[in-house]
């Protein structure tokens, strides 16, 4: 099946500063990435869906201004968290598919704010 | 509102087969998915049904009636590693996967 690469996997940074995950499509062109949180014992929480070329469709409640997402390439997408706190520590997903087909998903990033 | 339903948590018996059933009402069909989610790991696609009837892969098979809004995942010969949650998705009018909750799978020898 098709391959999404997301980076890094894990990371810890301090509290104040930003963090950048990327998500690549590596053998496909993916018109659409979606950016998901994942919270302990709970379900995938949509954030954002990019589409390559123009501004990120935000999900109600997520702040389009903490979490940057940028859709440069068919095969890239990144998710800037801005400024972070504790309370973002998360599970983040991103996932890459056409219109039709199963989301294939990143590795998924672990992000620990201290 | 679009709601999918499956049970939050089962537990089976290694060997043996479970059925886990999912619930949807969404705005537009365009597939169903299975994922399965190991903890602290990405999902992986499991079946895709778009049609009517029964898909089976292996040990996993998926059910659809797009009628009563209902799938089943079945799994059978359960294995230990089969212990994760697995995530039922409706890809809406949209082409927007809509989440389940999940439903986490407990395997006892």
């Amino acid at each position: 099946g098709a391959v999404v690469s997301q980076h890094p996997s894990r990371v810890i940074c301090k509290s104040g500063t930003s963090v950048k995950i990327e998500c690549r499509s590596l053998d496909f062109q993916a018109t659409t990435m979606f950016w998901y949180r994942q919270f302990p014992k709970q379900s995938l929480m949509l954030m954002a869906t990019s589409n390559e070329g123009s501004k990120a469709t935000y999900e109600q409640g997520v702040e389009k201004d903490k979490f940057l997402i940028n859709h440069a390439s068919l095969t890239l997408s990144t998710l800037t968290v801005t400024s972070a706190h504790p309370e973002d520590s998360s599970f983040y997903i991103c996932s890459a598919r056409t219109t039709d087909t199963e989301a294939f998903f990143g590795q998924g990033t672990r992000l620990t704010v201290v | 509102g679009q709601n999918i339903d499956q049970p939050t948590e089962m537990t089976a018996t290694e060997g043996a087969i479970v059925q886990i059933n999912c619930t949807y009402q969404t705005s537009g069909f365009n597939g169903l998915f299975w994922y399965q989610q190991h903890a602290g790991e990405a999902p992986t696609f499991l079946s895709y049904n778009v049609l009517d009837g029964l898909e089976e892969k292996g040990r996993f098979s998926s059910f659809l009636s797009r009628s009563k809004g209902y799938s089943y995942l079945l799994l059978k010969e359960l294995q230990m590693k089969d212990s994760a949650s697995y995530l039922c998705a409706v890809s809406d009018s949209n082409y927007q996967l809509i989440w389940g909750a999940g439903t986490k799978l407990i395997i006892k020898p």
